[in-house]
């Protein structure tokens, strides 16, 4: 079946350094995928998406290319800020009947600490 | 725009009771679908509404189970509950209509079993 893998965390960084968050997926189709943010004591909030091959999905700095041949939609921020700590998700849009009815396959998250 | 509201936040209950939690869809949204998020994994699906039916289900057995009601608000059930139940219970609405089909979350309700 479908599945989402991502890069285990935690990840610790100062304030400014570059950002990536790995994340691969297996699927059949065309998913889209998306990328959530878990701030402490939330619930989850949409952060990027992207529908088709090559799109890029950028939101608040972040930025995530949808890419076929390597199966992969990182997440990258060129700066990241002490409030980007948070625990992100990636997941993927998964058709689970023959109509347009899907749900969301997760990964498992990666927390993000960033230091002043 | 109202956004996804659940209720109640925080849940205590005892192994065997019954418990009922309860999600606001958001304004537009005709389609709800429930996730548990145990404590360090990513979110599992429960099961999704639309207009008032279950039309997709997860791995979870019969004790889980939930309602639609006209408004697309939506109630999730969990008889007999065990331990391993305790985890964070997401609601997200959406809209078939949606190209990408995104899911707006709620901010979930902590039950923990005891």
């Amino acid at each position: 079946g479908n599945s989402v893998t991502q890069m285990e965390g935690p990840v610790t960084l100062s304030e400014e350094a570059f950002l990536t968050i790995n994340c691969t997926y297996t699927a059949t189709g065309y998913p889209s995928l998306f990328w959530y943010v878990q701030y402490p004591g939330e619930g989850l909030q949409l952060l990027l998406k992207a529908t088709k091959a090559d799109d890029k999905g950028s939101n608040k700095g972040f930025e995530a290319t949808y890419r076929k041949e390597t199966t992969s939609f990182h997440l990258e921020k060129g700066s990241v800020q002490v409030s980007d700590s948070a625990v992100y998700f990636c997941a993927l849009s998964d058709r689970y009947n023959a109509g347009n009815n899907r749900k969301l396959i997760w990964g498992l998250g990666t927390s993000l600490a960033v230091n002043p | 725009e109202t956004g996804v509201t659940q209720s109640p936040t925080h849940l205590i209950k005892t192994r065997g009771q019954q418990v009922t939690l309860r999600c606001s869809s958001q304004s537009g949204h005709n389609t709800v679908s429930w996730y548990q998020q145990a404590l360090g994994q990513g979110p599992q699906f429960i099961f999704q509404y639309y207009r008032e039916e279950e039309n997709g289900r997860g791995n979870f057995p019969p004790r889980f189970s939930g309602l639609q009601f006209p408004n697309y608000s939506s109630e999730l059930n969990v008889n007999a509950l065990e331990l391993d139940d305790s985890a964070l219970y997401l609601c997200a609405s959406s809209s078939p209509g949606t190209g990408p089909y995104e899911q707006y979350f709620g901010p979930g309700t902590r039950l923990t079993v005891t």
